[in-house]
């Protein structure tokens, strides 16, 4: 399996255009979860996706941040528009949710300056 | 307060030493416990899970405390290359749902020659 595959890999933007970013997650994998790293706050939940529905999107910071997921081997989250502050690397994981103890798999992460 | 906390360090040991993290949790139904390790500029992987009764994986002991809500990892004779981001990590039991996992600011480990 290839694991968890993400792009772009490295995304620069000007401040006010639209971003996405793209993920692949693990086939046969239930659960999706976008995460959000900066060295301020760390790595932090953004959305979480269980068989393609969203659960909780609590973290997604505010309406220019949108997530969907059309079917179980895609995944997109929108930034529109675009801020200096959304600059961070973003990152996609994908969990088989069965078991008491659901590992995560991270993709490579999408490393993004907004500028 | 914060749900997931660490030191965020940096430990910077000698080669051979033992060396130790904290984490505290604040969610009491909190259900499975986790440490990842994440190299710089890399994505985090799994390094162990964490049971109720202590585990032990090579070099590498993690301990939970339920009554304390702490987590502990202990990573003895220490090498080089263990040089990386400790992160502590919480599934969140929310509605049902068991993929909610929290992840704490992670502690970062040097190890010098």
């Amino acid at each position: 399996d290839a694991g968890v595959i993400q792009s772009p890999r490295h995304e620069v933007t000007e401040m006010g255009q639209e971003v996405t970013l793209r993920c692949k997650p693990i086939s046969g994998h239930d659960y999706l979860f976008w995460y959000r790293q900066t060295m301020m706050r760390g790595l932090e939940l953004l959305i979480y996706f269980n068989n393609n529905v969203p659960i909780d999107d609590s973290g997604m910071p505010e309406d220019r941040f949108s997530a969907k997921m059309p079917n179980a081997s895609f995944s997109t989250l929108k930034i529109q528009p675009s801020e200096p502050r959304d600059s961070a690397v973003y990152f996609c994981a994908s969990s088989l949710g069965t078991g008491l103890r659901p590992e995560a798999f991270f993709g490579q992460g999408t490393r993004l300056t907004v500028v | 307060r914060k749900e997931v906390e660490q030191d965020p360090g940096p430990f910077n040991v000698p080669e051979g030493a033992t060396v130790a993290f904290n984490c505290t949790y604040s969610n009491s139904a909190s259900q499975s416990f986790f440490w990842y390790r994440q190299d710089c500029r890399k994505e985090p992987k799994l390094l162990m899970s964490v049971y109720s009764s202590g585990n032990e994986d090579g070099r590498f002991t993690a301990q939970l405390n339920r009554a304390s809500q702490y987590i502990s990892l202990l990573i003895r004779d220490s090498k080089l290359s263990d040089s990386a981001t400790y992160l502590c990590v919480v599934n969140r039991r929310g509605g049902g749902s068991q993929g909610n996992l929290i992840f704490g600011k992670g502690t970062k480990l040097s190890v010098k020659p």
